[in-house]
């Protein structure tokens, strides 16, 4: 089984810019999850989708959004990037919404905002 | 809110022992563990679900005190491989689902 696909792996912005980065999860997983790693803060939940529907939103400005597709392919936008937002960030996918499974995690994407 | 970790980081030779605490300030539905290897992404260790069922790797162990909203992670006889940051991810139930992690702890295992 293929594992959580992110693309792409590193992205070099500058502040004002936008960004939107991919997620696949395993097949057959309807749950997405989003978080930014930082050396200072660990990983911080940004949102969870499941099935197309965002159950969730952690504490981050609403210049960071996100959607799902039919597929359970996820995607998530920062607009108007700052400084701050250069980070890992993560998505994690999971075959049914709730604390009792396990996340698979993707690669990540680099993100270095200039 | 954060739970928080407990050490911040600790260095082990081969073969010595760790535990890894982790709290909450809020009621606990469940306890994730997750390692994650330097440039790499987290990877799943153990789930400890509320009222007692765990989910998780046989080789090591976890205990979760729901009255105390506490989960340690029991690093036994440790091997080179154990080298990694250990995240807690705690879920406070409800209808949403939502984990938050804590900022880590770093294990370094020695020869």
């Amino acid at each position: 089984k293929a594992g959580v696909t992110q693309t792409p792996r590193y992205l070099i912005k500058t502040r004002g810019q936008q960004v939107t980065l991919s997620c696949s999860p395993i097949s057959g997983h309807r749950s997405v999850s989003w978080y930014q790693q930082t050396p200072g803060q660990g990983l911080q939940f940004l949102f969870e989708y499941f099935s197309e529907t965002q159950r969730n939103k952690g504490n981050f400005p609403g210049r960071f959004s996100g959607r799902q597709f039919s597929n359970s392919r996820s995607e998530m936008n920062v607009s108007t990037l700052e400084l701050g937002d250069s980070a890992l960030y993560l998505c994690a996918s999971s075959s049914v919404a709730g604390g009792q499974n396990e996340q698979f995690f993707g690669p990540g994407t680099r993100l270095t905002v200039l | 809110q954060q739970p928080v970790q407990s050490p911040q980081a600790v260095i082990l030779r081969e073969g010595e022992d760790a535990v890894i605490n982790c709290s909450s300030s809020k009621a606990l539905y469940s306890v994730h563990w997750y390692r994650q290897k330097h440039g790499e992404a987290p990877v799943f260790l153990m789930i400890l679900l509320k009222g007692g069922e765990q989910k998780g790797h046989e080789k090591i162990s976890a205990s979760f005190n729901e009255k105390k909203q506490q989960s340690s992670l029991y690093l036994t006889a440790s091997q080179l491989s154990y080298s990694g940051t250990y995240f807690c991810g705690t879920e406070s139930g409800g209808s949403n689902y939502k984990l938050t992690f804590g900022k880590g702890t770093l294990l370094t295992v020695n020869p």
